[in-house]
């Protein structure tokens, strides 16, 4: 079955460094794979979806890569900032292509 | 737009009560999605509508949970009867045309069951 994996639950850095998580996939090859931010007590917020023919997406601060050999995506803000901390999400599609698989996230904090 | 909405925000209830979730999406969007979310197991998928009508319910966790969209602006998740292990944050997301790509989340329902 499908399975997809961020493998840290918490990330904890200094404002202006990058911050870089982690999205790994297993059993399938997705068409397209998105990253949402999550705040306490609110719903996922949509940030970027990079397709499979798309090794690099970026918007603002923002960056995504998609490495469909490694079965991996790499998410980097840079100049990070304290707002910046929520938890962040990957999804996939799943291989019939009907629904997103979620992964559990990574927390990143922030310090100033 | 006000976005994705959801009530009640917040729902306590005691085991084998019924509870009721409601969600209205955004205007002309196709898609509604009903998730949960937990600590253990993240955010999952319940069931998805397609212009109102089931596509794949196949997320639904047993008989006791069940959904309906019995008009484009308007969905219920309903649980019955209800248990403690159903304790979590339920999301209604809605997307346009393509069900994969970019949905918007409301707000959640956080549930209790005691």
């Amino acid at each position: 079955s499908q399975k997809i994996e961020q493998n840290s639950e918490a990330l904890n850095i200094q404002e202006g460094k990058t911050a870089t998580l982690t999205c790994n996939y297993t059993n399938y090859s997705p068409a397209y794979l998105q990253w949402y931010r999550q705040d306490p007590g609110r719903g996922p917020v949509f940030l970027l979806l990079i397709r499979e023919n798309e090794k690099e997406k970026r918007k603002e601060r923002l960056k995504v890569t998609f490495d469909t050999t490694l079965k991996q995506s790499l998410f980097h803000i840079t100049a990070s900032q304290p707002a910046d901390s929520a938890t962040y999400l990957c999804a996939l599609v799943n291989q019939a292509g009907t629904a997103l698989i979620f992964g559990k996230g990574t927390t990143l904090s922030v310090s100033s | 737009d006000a976005g994705v909405i959801q009530s009640p925000r917040h729902e306590v209830t005691e085991m084998g009560q019924e509870v009721t979730l409601r969600c209205k999406p955004i205007s002309g969007h196709d898609y509604l999605f009903w998730y949960r979310q937990t600590m253990m197991r993240g955010l999952e998928l319940l069931i998805y509508f397609n212009n109102n009508v089931p596509i794949d319910d196949s997320g639904m966790p047993e008989d006791r949970f069940s959904a309906k969209m019995p008009n484009a602006s308007f969905s219920t998740l309903k649980i019955q009867p209800s248990e403690p292990r159903d304790s979590a944050v339920y999301f209604c997301a809605s997307s346009f045309e393509n069900s994969q790509e970019t949905q918007y989340f409301g707000p959640g329902t956080r549930l209790l069951v005691l």
